[in-house]
């Protein structure tokens, strides 16, 4: 099973609105990362937020994290058309399998 | 400072072919991640390497398979490939091993299987 979920699956607003999207994850983390990707390419970083930080801003990114609901969320503010992605939250697995565990990811469209 | 690149872009191949796909990671970087996305899902770990030594595989068949160069570049190789193959494949690397820090990703190679 996945060890985070995002939602929603997907979520069409208008240019100029906020995206919120969610995430929620199992185990204990030491950090969650958000990324973004655009249709068929490569995942892109954007923020990481270590477990004893609670908020994180760059530029139009807000995201929080709560980490006694194990939840977190991205916020984009004054959307724009270029915002149009897919948008995965990701926790490492520290515990053996070292890996960074993705979830499935909330597909944003932006419409002009 | 040149990112991930990925080789090929594109590949089809046939069922029961076998399927070689490339990753150079960042300039530094010894750790190398390959994931597999399959068609509007999620990423799936598929094998992390670390100073040539595979570290850790995901759920797959043994016939997913790779290895790390010492330059650090990494191969992932399908065999006997079934329909269901037929995905993006995604290489990452990370500057420290492990998966404390943020990874940066290639274009990915898109594989289609006949």
């Amino acid at each position: 099973s996945q060890q985070g979920e995002e939602d929603p699956q997907a979520l069409s607003i208008q240019e100029g609105e906020n995206a919120t999207m969610n995430c929620s994850y199992k185990t204990s983390i030491n950090n969650l990362q958000w990324y973004r990707q655009n249709s068929g390419r490569g995942l892109v970083h954007l923020i990481l937020i270590r477990s004893n930080e609670r908020e994180k801003h760059s530029g139009r990114l807000r995201v929080t994290l709560d980490t006694s609901k194990k939840s977190s969320s991205l916020l984009i503010t004054a959307s724009r058309a270029a915002d149009t992605a897919s948008y995965f939250c990701a926790t490492p697995l520290i515990q053996g399998a070292q890996k960074l565990v993705f979830g499935q990811g909330t597909r944003l469209t932006i419409n002009p | 400072e040149a990112g991930v690149t990925q080789s090929p872009t594109h590949l089809i191949k046939t069922r029961g072919q076998q399927a070689t796909l490339r990753c150079s990671p960042i300039s530094g970087h010894t750790s190398v991640y390959w994931y597999q996305q399959a068609l509007g899902l999620g990423l799936q770990f598929l094998l992390w390497y670390d100073e040539g030594e595979e570290r850790n595989r995901g759920n797959f068949p043994p016939r997913f398979s790779g290895r790390q160069f010492p330059n650090y570049s990494s191969e992932l190789n399908v065999n006997a490939l079934e329909l269901e193959d037929s995905a993006l494949y995604l290489c990452a690397s990370c500057r420290l091993a492990g998966v404390t820090g943020e990874l940066f990703f290639g274009e990915g190679s898109r594989l289609t299987v006949l």
